[in-house]
């Protein structure tokens, strides 16, 4: 089993709508990085959180360290926002990656 | 302050060639880590460095790869003799201090292609 599960793999989605990226993880943490990764592009870390929830812009992230999981969401999405998103729990200083969830926003 | 910068972004090599990977972190950091990403597969944790010492290598092939971090310039990600299944993207994180909770700011990668 990974250590770091996200769903949805795939999400496609029109413009406008809220989205919503689960991640759950075994390892245990104290933080956890949202990723995000354009085609054949850089990685840009969104958020790193240790508890509660962060807002930046249209995007909302959660933990519950206890439950062991954490969300990304993404209001009033936007074909801009297409893009793969991974989720990062720190293990022991270096990151562990979920597999990954590819976002499509249609417009 | 200029951010993460690996180069080359693109690296041909033939194989039984040398690859050399540079990641020069943002300024005031000293602490670098290495990630690969094979074709569609997730993000894997390499080597972390910090000037001049290995903290973590648990990620590294036991064979043809190493990485360094001198006290002066960047930090090298050596693959020796290479194959095709070195073929990937290698992204390279810096961060400022050593703990559990520190931001990580990645580079735009190099992508290995070897024929």
């Amino acid at each position: 089993k990974n250590e770091v599960e996200q769903s949805p793999q795939n999400l496609t989605a029109q413009e406008g709508e809220f989205i919503t990226i689960n991640c759950s993880y075994s390892v245990g943490i104290s933080a956890l990085h949202w990723l995000q990764q354009h085609p054949g592009g850089g990685i840009v870390s969104l958020f790193m959180l240790s508890s509660g929830k962060k807002k930046h812009g249209r995007l909302i992230a959660t933990i519950n360290i206890q439950e062991k999981h954490s969300s990304l969401h993404i209001t009033a999405s936007h074909p801009r926002d297409s893009a793969v998103y991974i989720c990062a729990p720190h293990k022991a200083q270096k990151l562990v990656f979920g597999q990954g969830t590819r976002l499509t926003i249609n417009p | 302050n200029a951010g993460v910068m690996q180069n080359p972004r693109h690296l041909v090599r033939r194989r039984g060639q040398e690859a050399r990977l540079r990641c020069s972190p943002m300024k005031g950091h000293s602490h670098v880590y290495w990630y690969r990403q094979l074709p569609e597969e997730g993000l894997k944790f390499m080597v972390y460095l910090q000037k001049e010492n290995i903290i973590d290598e648990s990620g590294m092939p036991k064979e043809r790869f190493s990485a360094e971090f001198p006290k002066e310039g960047p930090s090298i990600l050596r693959i020796q003799q290479v194959v095709r299944g070195d073929s990937a993207a290698y992204f390279c994180a810096s961060s400022p201090y050593r703990g559990k909770d520190t931001e990580a700011f990645f580079g735009q990668g190099t992508r290995l292609t070897v024929v």
